[in-house]
């Protein structure tokens, strides 16, 4: 069976620090991967995605970048973080059209 | 571009009652997927139910059922016997049946079950 892991499920981490989230799939091959971020009680901003391994299509511009070194892994990253960056964020996997997305349990991300 | 309108950004239902989440949605394609998705306080994405367009019939997951109308552009969420557990985050979403386009998330209903 497909299953999508993310990690850390919690990071605090200080302004001008440097970030890295890892999502991983199993059980798939060659999925398209996307990366989400949520501010608290507000809708789900997509921030990346990926239909191959060093293909990245960004959605807005920002302070972060993300990377697809292999086919199952998805990395969300950033020089520097800023406060703004604080949020939820979220990996995804395009189970199929008919399955629409499986999610990670998310990180939640604290700049201090 | 795909547009999704959830125009009611929170709900309250009584326990055991029945409520209704609005989504409409905007597209010139005539084949594609909606899903509604529940993220609980846990923040944990739940898929809740799904409608192909090209089934005229309602999708029903036990309690869960849709109210698809296509001509309109409008994919309602109904929760019968509404119970605590329902208590969530609602998102509706677009998806088109083929490419590499992401789906596309409304801003979401905030419901929350009353005792």
């Amino acid at each position: 069976s497909q299953t999508i892991h993310q990690w850390p499920a919690t990071l605090v981490q200080p302004v001008g620090s440097p970030l890295s989230l890892e999502c991983t799939v199993e059980g798939t091959s060659n999925p398209n991967l996307y990366w989400y971020r949520q501010a608290a009680g507000r809708g789900l901003q997509l921030l990346f995605y990926s239909v191959g391994i060093g293909q990245i299509s960004s959605e807005v511009p920002q302070n972060l970048s993300a990377s697809r070194p292999q086919d199952r892994q998805f990395i969300l990253s950033s020089k520097k973080l800023l406060l703004s960056d604080s949020g939820f964020y979220l990996c995804a996997w395009r189970a199929g059209a008919r399955n629409g997305y499986t999610f990670g349990s998310g990180t939640r991300l604290t700049v201090v | 571009a795909q547009t999704v309108t959830q125009s009611q950004p929170e709900m309250s239902v009584q326990e055991a009652e029945t409520v209704t989440l609005s989504c409409t949605y905007d597209t010139s394609e005539n084949n594609y997927y909606l899903f509604w998705y529940k993220q609980p306080p846990s923040r944990q994405m739940i898929l809740v139910i799904r409608q192909e367009a090209y089934k005229q019939q309602n999708a029903t997951e036990n309690r869960f059922s849709v109210n698809f109308q296509k001509a309109a552009k409008s994919f309602s969420l109904k929760i019968s016997d509404s119970q605590l557990g329902d208590t969530a985050m609602y998102f509706c979403a677009f998806m088109k049946p083929s490419g590499n386009t992401p789906l596309v998330f409304g801003k979401g209903t905030r419901l929350s079950v009353i005792a």
